[in-house]
């Protein structure tokens, strides 16, 4: 159970696109499509962004979009916008356990 | 609307107990798994501990296996986590998280969170 390796922090411009890495083993993230990503602003809750690799719950904006491609899944914020910055988490399936990634910075310049 | 309200965090010396209550409303609460999922200060997300809809299924992150024990009572939409033999690492936010789907779908996938409830262990 060893947490998914994200990048500590990533910034970007309004209006530009930024990427966060999440990357696990076969036995995690490579293993089933059941990655999710999760927003939290400082102070509270962590709020569902994405979830099955590449779905949105309803209300969250298509700017939000999820991939994978081995033990690989990734995140994309298009068109970034300030109230973007907050941290980001992976989590995967595990197997009879979920195990979420280290978390990343998102930074809006 | 689906609300959890978490209560039972505290100051609590190592090695100790202290048991976690979560209440949830809005939905219907034996229809899904369950979990706990912990943050430390300034710290990232950790899964604890999720139990499936009927109880028939959990499962603990190694970190707390053989010291926490997680458990629900439908008949009053409530999920617990007793927690003994505390330790400094334990300190953390715990969150109760619904699972997005029903029954046995799990994707360990939390689509309502509550606002957590902190534990301190300390002498």
């Amino acid at each position: 159970q060893s947490a998914l390796t994200q990048p500590r922090s990533v910034s970007g411009s309004p209006g530009q696109s930024v990427t966060i890495s999440c990357t696990g083993t076969s036995s995690d993230v490579g293993g089933y499509n059941y990655v999710s990503w999760y927003q939290q602003h400082p102070g509270k809750a962590p709020k569902l962004m994405i979830y099955d690799v590449s779905k949105r719950p309803s209300g969250v904006p298509d700017r939000f979009s999820g991939s994978k491609s081995g033990n690989t899944a990734s995140l994309t914020i298009s068109g970034l916008q300030a109230e973007d910055e907050a941290d980001y988490y992976c989590c995967s399936y595990a197997g009879s356990s979920g195990v979420f990634g280290t978390g990343t910075k998102v930074t809006v310049l | 609307e689906v609300q959890l309200v978490e209560s039972g965090g505290g100051l609590v010396q190592p090695g100790r107990s202290l048991r976690l209550s979560c209440a949830a409303s809005g939905f219907t609460f034996d229809d899904y798994a369950m979990h706990w999922v912990r943050q430390a200060p300034g710290k990232g997300l950790e899964w604890v501990s999720g139990i499936s809809w009927n109880s028939g299924s959990i499962g603990y992150a190694d970190s707390v296996k053989g010291r926490f024990t997680i458990s629900r009572d439908n008949a009053k939409n409530s999920l617990y986590l007793q927690m003994n033999s505390l330790r400094a690492e334990d300190t953390a936010l715990y969150y109760c998280a619904k699972d997005m789907e029903p029954y046995d779908s799990s994707g360990y996938t939390f689509d309502y969170w509550g606002q957590g409830t902190l534990v301190t262990v300390s002498s």
